[in-house]
């Protein structure tokens, strides 16, 4: 079965730094990996999927690696701001079955 | 499109009542699935169903759970009856096609008392 680690569990970085978030999983024969947010009391949204054959994306200051053949995803976010904070979770899909890590909560401090 | 729609979106019940979770998933989408989020367990798959037929439902937790697709455009989750245990967030999440990118709905806050 797979198996999806993030570490750290919390993160608390002060504005404007750079930082990555890791996301692990165990069986390497994905179909593609999404990043998500989530906020307090709130649904997870969405910021990244990438696709088995690719090794990475981007949308504005976020960037997401996949190295399948290691198991890892990175999730580089450039210049954090207070309003980046959240926690962040990792979804490995294989065919129709999602699995997700336990997240990484993050703040940034003003 | 308005996205993932699930009522209600908080439910404050009794222990042994009944319980029915609405979702309605993106139009067009063709996979759908229910999850439950607690803060001991995270994130759980409990079933989820492809063309509006459940492929997977080894996620739901005993026969108190139910859940059904009628049509494409609406799901269900039933709790009969309802735990203390089951109090947690039930979210609807769909998607389109084998693979692609998942959109949650908000979320229903079940509270069993």
């Amino acid at each position: 079965k797979q198996e999806v680690t993030q570490i750290p569990a919390a993160l608390s970085v002060p504005e404007g730094e750079n930082l990555v978030l890791n996301c692990s999983f165990t069986d390497s024969a994905i179909y593609n990996l999404q990043w998500f947010r989530q906020d307090p009391g709130k649904g997870l949204t969405s910021l990244l999927l990438i696709q088995s054959s690719q090794r990475e994306q981007t949308s504005g200051r976020l960037n997401a690696s996949l190295d399948k053949s290691s198991g890892r995803s990175t999730l580089y976010i450039a210049a954090s701001q207070p309003g980046d904070s959240a926690t962040y979770l990792c979804a490995v899909c294989t065919g129709n079955q999602f699995y997700f890590g336990t997240g990484t909560s993050l703040t940034v401090i003003p | 499109d308005a996205g993932v729609i699930q009522s209600p979106r908080h439910e404050v019940t009794e222990m042994g009542q009944e319980v029915t979770l609405r979702c309605k998933p993106i139009s067009g989408h063709n996979s759908l699935f229910w999850y439950r989020q607690t803060m001991m367990r995270g994130l759980e798959l409990l079933i989820y169903f492809n063309n509006n037929v459940p492929i997977d439902d080894s996620g739901m937790p005993e026969d108190r759970f139910s859940a059904k697709m009628p049509n494409a455009s609406f799901s269900t989750l039933k709790i009969q009856p309802s735990e203390p245990r089951d109090s947690a967030v039930y979210f609807c999440a769909s998607i389109l096609g084998g693979g692609g990118e998942q959109f949650f709905g908000p979320g229903t806050r079940l509270t069993v008392l």
